[in-house]
């Protein structure tokens, strides 16, 4: 099963406006991290935050962490239709000496022009 | 462009038939990782190499194989082929095997089993 579960699961917004995507997991964590995937194309890495950080920033993103309720948020501030894609949270919880990364579904997000 | 690379690009073939995707890093990662993405369940982790040995398992089945070569480039192998198996292969690699690290994906092979 998945451990990140991103809600909603599709969202539509006019260009220019800011979009929220949320993730949920359940389990401890090491770090979250947040990728987008354009249709059909590979998933590419967006932000990296640690489970000692509760915000961060790059560029129009901004992406926070509450580890007491096991949640995150992405929010993409001015949008444009290029931003139109998946996107993902991917949960990194160390394991045997090693990190085990799990995505969750996704939020499909239309950005209208 | 990520830097990884996958082939084919695409592959159609027939129920219970065995197939071979390959992957090649980004130069210097030695890590290896490998997805399965379909429509109805998301992006699956199949198995994770690290130079060449295997790290981590996830949901593969016990028809699906994965090897990491002395070079890093990476095949998995998928047999007994079912129309369920339908689905896109990802390969992702970092240069860690131990976090926290960013994975960079490949294009991806869409493999349709008809």
């Amino acid at each position: 099963s998945q451990q990140g579960e991103e809600d909603p699961q599709a969202l539509s917004i006019q260009e220019g406006e800011n979009a929220t995507m949320n993730c949920s997991y359940k389990t401890s964590i090491n770090n979250l991290q947040w990728y987008r995937q354009n249709s059909g194309r590979g998933l590419v890495h967006l932000i990296l935050i640690r489970s000692n950080e509760r915000e961060k920033h790059s560029g129009r993103l901004r992406v926070t962490l509450d580890t007491s309720k096991k949640s995150s948020s992405l929010l993409i501030t001015a949008s444009r239709a290029a931003d139109t894609a998946s996107y993902f949270c991917a949960t990194a919880l160390t394991s045997g000496g090693y990190q085990k990364v799990t995505f969750g579904i996704g939020t499909k997000l239309q950005v209208i022009p | 462009d990520s830097g990884v690379t996958q082939t084919p690009k695409h592959l159609i073939t027939a129920t219970g038939q065995r197939v071979t995707l390959r992957c090649s890093p980004r130069s210097g990662d030695l890590s290896v990782y490998w997805y399965q993405q379909s429509l109805d369940q998301g992006l699956q982790f199949l198995i994770q190499y690290y130079n060449g040995e295997e790290r981590a398992k996830g949901n593969i089945l016990e028809r699906f194989s994965a090897q990491q070569f002395p070079d890093l480039h990476s095949e998995l192998n998928l047999s007994s082929l079912e129309l369920g198996d339908s689905a896109l292969y990802f390969c992702a690699s970092s240069g860690y095997d131990r976090g926290p690290y960013e994975q960079y994906f490949g294009p991806g092979t869409r493999l349709t089993v008809t």
